[in-house]
């Protein structure tokens, strides 16, 4: 059984401030996504990461897939309080699992203004 | 356009009541997927539909039955549901299951069982 282990679980910051997101596992994954979900709605796809070292970025985020692909970080840059809201990563393995996402606890992130 | 769309947006509904849940994308996808997710919880997988033929049941109680009319609609027919079943129901969709990682969301039904 995969897991993604994600990190910190909750996360209360300033406006301004940066912050940093982890999701690790011990297992290979073919490509990892990146959601943000507010509540009561559906996961936002942010991005997805398939190839080992790569690193994307959107805006004031920047998204790390891991050498090995175990493992994903997520930076923001001077958050702001529209950055609010559940961040959550999900790993994907087509040899293993297909279109079966492994998805982590998920990150609660609130800026305050 | 990446947008999954589903109806209601939120359903209150009695344990002996039967009611539908619906979802529809046109981007030409030929998987989709419901999710269940409780609060601050992530998502859940239930069924995956692959070309309109049921792929996958995460041994989902039978009191849940999808169906896939065509390509571009999925449903989610709900009868004498307890109240543990209320949660955010989710559709998703991707180009094929084979290449599924990339995932894109509905706004959900928020149902709630009395």
């Amino acid at each position: 059984t995969q897991l993604l282990e994600q990190s910190p679980q909750f996360l209360s910051i300033q406006e301004g401030e940066n912050l940093t997101v982890y999701c690790n596992s011990s297992s290979v994954f073919s490509s990892l996504q990146w959601y943000r979900q507010e509540p009561g709605e559906g996961p936002v796809l942010l991005v997805t990461v398939v190839t080992g070292g790569e690193v994307k970025k959107l805006k004031r985020l920047t998204f790390q897939f891991g050498d090995a692909r175990k493992d994903s970080s997520l930076h923001i840059t001077a958050a702001q309080p529209g950055d609010t809201g559940l961040y959550l990563c999900a790993g994907a393995d087509r040899e293993t699992s297909g279109s079966r996402l492994t998805f982590g606890e998920g990150t609660q992130l609130t800026v305050n203004p | 356009d990446t947008e999954v769309t589903q109806t209601p947006k939120h359903l209150v509904m009695g344990m002996t009541n039967k009611k539908s849940l619906k979802c529809e994308q046109h981007m030409g996808h030929r998987a989709m997927y419901w999710y269940k997710q409780k609060a601050k919880k992530p998502p859940e997988l239930m069924f995956v539909y692959s070309y309109e033929k049921l792929s996958i049941n995460e041994s989902v109680p039978s009191r849940f039955s999808p169906e896939c009319p065509n390509s571009s609609l999925l449903n989610l027919h709900l009868h004498a549901l307890q109240p543990e079943d209320s949660a955010l129901y989710l559709c998703a969709s991707s180009q094929d299951q084979v290449s599924g990682e990339t995932q894109y969301f509905g706004p959900g039904t928020r149902l709630l069982v009395l």
